[in-house]
């Protein structure tokens, strides 16, 4: 069945880099595109980015100079990387698949992650 | 970017009541419109797509209308598993969220 699951560091240093990743089963990379999304404690989601069913890349605008999206299809994986990480990132992170085109059917259990020293 | 303007941002009702949560779109979408549920504690659920076109598995008290840029969802009988966060999100473009609806029992 389809299952998301996103891993990674729950701590990073203000000003350090977040990498997370997001191992998916059940589908293929290269016929679903996945999307980030995160989520601050007690509030709304916000949208990060997407990767395309063919690698290409897109990002919300307030985040775009600090966020990369990537994937390894030979892996099943699909990696965050967002640098100059402040308080207001704190937040759960999630990973989703767009399997109905534009909505998100099926969504990893979040990971929280924390910006502290 | 489109903006999503959900209200009203929490609601208080009771078990078997008639619950609609509404969201306007800053631009036209077209019926390019979901919905989802977020329980305590949980990841978000698709609920509707396309504005009206309910997701699998989805009980059909939910429903989902449209009127121009104006969309809302609509519980016709809430029941105690209903309870939780719900947001809209555009799909015309990169999506965004509505700022969410907090539902609770009254």
């Amino acid at each position: 069945q389809v299952q998301l699951k996103e891993s990674g560091p729950g701590l990073v240093q203000p000003s350090q880099t977040l990498s997370l990743t997001c191992t998916v089963s059940g589908f293929s990379l290269t016929s679903y595109n996945v999307h980030w999304v995160r989520q601050p404690t007690g509030k709304g989601l916000e949208w990060m980015g997407v990767i395309w069913t063919g690698g290409s890349t897109d990002y919300n605008s307030a985040l775009k100079s600090r966020l990369s999206i990537s994937r390894d299809t030979s892996k099943s994986q699909v990696f965050l990387k967002m640098n100059s990480l402040q308080t207001e990132d704190i937040a759960t992170y999630y990973c989703a698949r767009d399997g109905l085109p534009g909505y998100l059917d099926y969504w990893g259990q979040g990971v929280m992650v924390t910006v502290s020293s | 970017d489109i903006q999503m303007t959900q209200s009203p941002a929490s609601l208080s009702a009771s078990l078997e009541e008639i619950v609609t949560i509404t969201c306007q779109a800053s631009q036209d979408i077209g019926n390019w419109l979901a919905w989802y549920q977020q329980k305590p504690g949980k990841s978000p659920q698709l609920l509707i797509y396309d504005a009206t076109s309910l997701a699998d598995g989805v009980p059909s008290r939910f429903s989902g209308s449209r009127s121009g840029t104006q969309y809302s969802l609509k519980i016709s009988r809430l029941q105690v598993e209903d309870i939780g966060s719900y947001y809209c999100q555009q799909a015309h473009s990169n999506p965004t969220f509505g700022g969410g609806t907090k539902l609770e029992l009254k």
